[in-house]
């Protein structure tokens, strides 16, 4: 099966960069996805990483490496608005779309 | 101009009753998604369709029945209802299925069995 594992909480102030892993465990996947959630609200897409390497827009960049089986989202110039959960996603292997979520990391970002 | 909307926002019902969760995009998307979020907020696939076929449909008990009249809509209809079916249900979009095109979420169903 595939299974995805990332930190519960992270904490951090705002202006900092905070960095939030995940790793993962498939025998077979197209890519990364990164997505936030506010609370009471609807996961938001970030960013995609289908090659290894670093992915950036904007204060977000994503970073990939399946040889470690290892991703990270790493967030900078913290804003209060950032605190959110933020949720890793394996896209499955096979023409459907699959999306397997982390369980997320919540961030709460500290004036 | 929402792109991905879920009616109802939240739907509070007894045990053993029948409800219909119904879930439209206006994005042009082939492919739709039905996901329950848990009070942990573990998000889990339940269906997906592709220009009105099922192309997923994980282990979810046989009271979830998907339907998809055209490739805009997607409802989710469950059958007698079990105090373990309360969560949030998120209908979702993309244009491509199997490439890492973002998926688009609606607002989500609170749904609260009692």
């Amino acid at each position: 099966g595939q299974s995805l594992e990332q930190p519960s909480e992270v904490t951090a102030v705002e202006g900092a960069i905070v960095q939030i892993n995940c790793t993962y465990q498939t025998s077979g996947f197209y890519g990364l996805s990164w997505y936030q959630q506010h609370d009471g609200g609807a996961p938001t897409f970030l960013s995609y990483n289908a090659l290894d390497g670093l992915e950036e827009t904007g204060r977000f960049s994503s970073f990939l490496s399946r040889s470690d089986s290892y991703g990270y989202l790493l967030l900078q110039e913290l804003q209060m608005k950032d605190s959110a959960s933020y949720f890793c996603a394996l896209h499955g292997s096979g023409n459907t779309g699959k999306l397997i979520f982390g369980q997320g990391t919540t961030l709460q970002v500290k004036p | 101009d929402t792109a991905v909307s879920q009616t109802p926002k939240y739907l509070v019902t007894q045990m053993g009753n029948d409800k219909s969760i119904k879930c439209e995009q206006n994005l042009g998307h082939d492919t739709m998604y039905w996901y329950k979020q848990d009070s942990k907020k573990f998000l889990k696939i339940m269906f997906s369709y592709n220009n009105k076929e099922l192309i997923i449909n994980e282990t979810v008990p046989n009271r979830f029945s998907p339907k998809s009249p055209d490739k805009a809509h997607l409802n989710l209809h469950i059958n007698s209802l079990e105090l373990g079916d309360s969560a949030v249900y998120f209908c979702a979009s993309t244009g491509t299925s199997g490439t890492g095109d973002e998926q688009f979420f609606g607002p989500g169903t609170r749904l609260t069995v009692l």
